[in-house]
C-alpha cells in the first residue's frame, strides 16, 4: 500500500531560522502531494500542494517541490516566525482518491 | 463560506456505551471523509463517501462502527459499543470531488472512553 514517512520531531527553532521538514512517500502511479498544518485546537488546513512531478507548491513563505526521482516532498521556509508553531502533516492522494498521511512533525519557534 | 462543522467537540463516555458523531460538510462538496487520529499520529481513513455511496470503507471496523450519509450531505459516525481503545480524535473532512483535490477538515471530536 501507499505510505508517507516524515521527519521525526519535535523540531525547535529560533525565529528567523531556516526550516526543512523532510517527507518521502511510497505510492504507485502519480499521486498528488500535500502539506497540511494543524494549529493548536484547530483542524487540519491545507498549506500547499503539488499535483505532478517537478511542480512547486508555495504558500505563506513555505515551499515544497514534487520530486518523482527521489519520491520526496520536503517542506522549506527561509525564515520562520513564532506564529508558524504548529504540527505539519505530509500527505498523498492516489489516483483512486485514497489519502495517506504522515505522522506529523511538531514545530516550535522561539522568539 | 462556512467550514466543515462537527459536533460534539468533546465526548466522554463509559466503555460499552454507544456514541455518535455528526458532520456537516462544506456546501457543494460531494466527497466526505471520516478519519481517526490517535495522539502523535496522522489521520487514518475510516470511510469515504461519494455523495451517498460509501466508496471506501475497508478500514472501518464494521463490528462496532457504522456510518451513514443521508441525502449526500450530513453524515453520522456511530460506535456501539465503545471500547477503551476507541479514545481518539474523530475528524471529518470534505472535498469538491474525490481524486487529487485538497480536503477541508473540521475541528474534530475528541472522544474519551473510560
Amino acid at each position: 500500500g501507499n505510505s508517507v514517512t516524515q521527519m521525526e520531531g519535535p523540531v525547535t527553532l529560533s525565529e528567523e531560522a531556516f526550516l526543512t521538514i523532510n517527507c518521502t512517500y511510497t505510492a504507485t502511479g502519480y499521486p498528488s502531494l500535500f502539506w497540511y498544518v494543524q494549529y493548536p485546537g484547530e483542524g487540519l488546513q491545507l498549506l500547499l500542494k503539488a499535483t505532478k512531478a517537478d511542480d512547486k507548491g508555495s504558500n505563506k513563505g513555505f515551499e515544497a517541490t514534487y520530486r518523482k526521482e527521489t519520491t520526496s516532498f520536503h517542506l522549506e521556509k527561509g525564515s520562520v516566525q513564532v506564529s508558524d508553531s504548529a504540527v505539519y502533516f505530509c500527505a498523498l492522494t492516489s489516483n483512486a482518491g485514497k489519502s495517506t498521511f504522515g505522522d506529523g512533525t511538531t514545530l516550535t519557534v522561539k522568539p | 463560506e462556512a467550514g466543515v462543522v462537527q459536533s460534539p467537540r468533546y465526548k466522554i463516555i463509559e466503555k460499552k456505551q454507544p456514541v455518535a458523531f455528526w458532520c456537516n460538510p462544506i456546501s457543494g462538496h460531494n466527497t466526505l471523509y471520516w478519519y481517526l487520529q490517535n495522539l502523535g499520529q496522522g489521520p487514518e481513513l475510516l470511510i469515504r463517501y461519494e455523495n451517498e455511496e460509501a466508496v471506501d470503507d475497508s478500514q472501518l471496523p464494521k463490528d462496532r462502527f457504522s456510518a451513514e450519509r443521508l441525502k449526500g450531505v450530513d453524515s453520522t459516525l456511530k460506535i456501539q459499543p465503545a471500547e477503551l481503545g476507541d479514545s481518539a480524535v474523530y475528524l471529518c473532512a470534505s472535498s469538491l470531488e474525490s481524486g487529487r483535490g485538497e480536503q477541508y477538515f473540521g475541528p474534530g471530536t475528541r472522544l474519551t472512553v473510560t
